[in-house]
């Protein structure tokens, strides 16, 4: 089945410095990834939606500078939180989603932990 | 502006009993609603899914039910297992998902 790997898995920076998340599908070619953050005993809420050689659509509320998305290959995506701050600590999810000959599902990373000090 | 509604919040079954976790959408744009179960510290993986051209499916001990009328579709877990005490999302969506709050699933032994 289709594979997404997520990197790191747990990471802790200082405020003020950049943190980059990658994600990759391993199996399968991603015309599209999403980026969540979730809170502890909450839902995920998309940050963003980035397809392959263009620029991301992020979600009313969340901040293009802070979080830079790069969609570089059909297989390869990153998040980058930078001037991170403790507010930044969460949970980070990525998904990727393959064409209609792939089946079209949504496959999930198994998330990032991020935490600012 | 929440698209996807999801009750109960949690709920308790015993060892053996069965699950049900309900959801509503409002967009009839949708046509993709999946159901994932995620565990602590962990990403949500696929459980089921069903598209709204048919109503019901059925893998193993999950059971996805879909109304395209009432634009309603639930998870039934029959069953239940210590293991599968989890957090259930239910989600919907065309280009993109919207993920319902989730349900706190605690199977008793």
């Amino acid at each position: 089945g289709a594979v997404v790997s997520q990197h790191p898995s747990r990471v802790i920076c200082k405020s003020g410095t950049s943190v980059k998340i990658e994600c990759r599908s391993l199996d399968f070619q991603a015309t599209t990834m999403f980026w969540y953050r979730q809170f502890p005993k909450q839902s995920l809420m998309l940050m963003a939606t980035s397809n392959e050689g263009s620029k991301a659509t992020y979600e009313q509320g969340v901040e293009k500078d802070k979080f830079l998305i790069n969609h570089a290959s059909l297989t390869l995506s990153t998040l980058t939180v930078t001037s991170a701050h403790p507010e930044d600590s969460s949970f980070y999810i990525c998904s990727a989603r393959g064409d209609a000959g792939q089946g079209g599902g949504y496959t999930f990373g198994s998330g990032t932990r991020l935490t600012v000090v | 502006q929440q698209q996807v509604k999801q009750s109960p919040q949690s709920l308790i079954v015993q060892k053996g009993g069965i699950s049900i976790i309900n959801c509503a959408y409002e967009n009839t744009a949708f046509d993709y609603f999946p159901w994932y179960q995620q565990f602590p510290g962990k990403g949500p993986a696929l459980l089921i899914a069903i598209r709204p051209d048919v109503s019901e499916k059925k893998e193993g001990r999950f059971t996805i039910s879909f109304n395209k009328s009432a634009k309603q579709f639930s998870l039934h877990i029959m069953d239940s297992q210590p293991g599968d005490s989890a957090t259930y999302f239910c989600a919907a969506g065309y280009h993109k998902l919207s993920f319902g709050a989730g349900t706190t699933v605690t199977v008793r032994a």
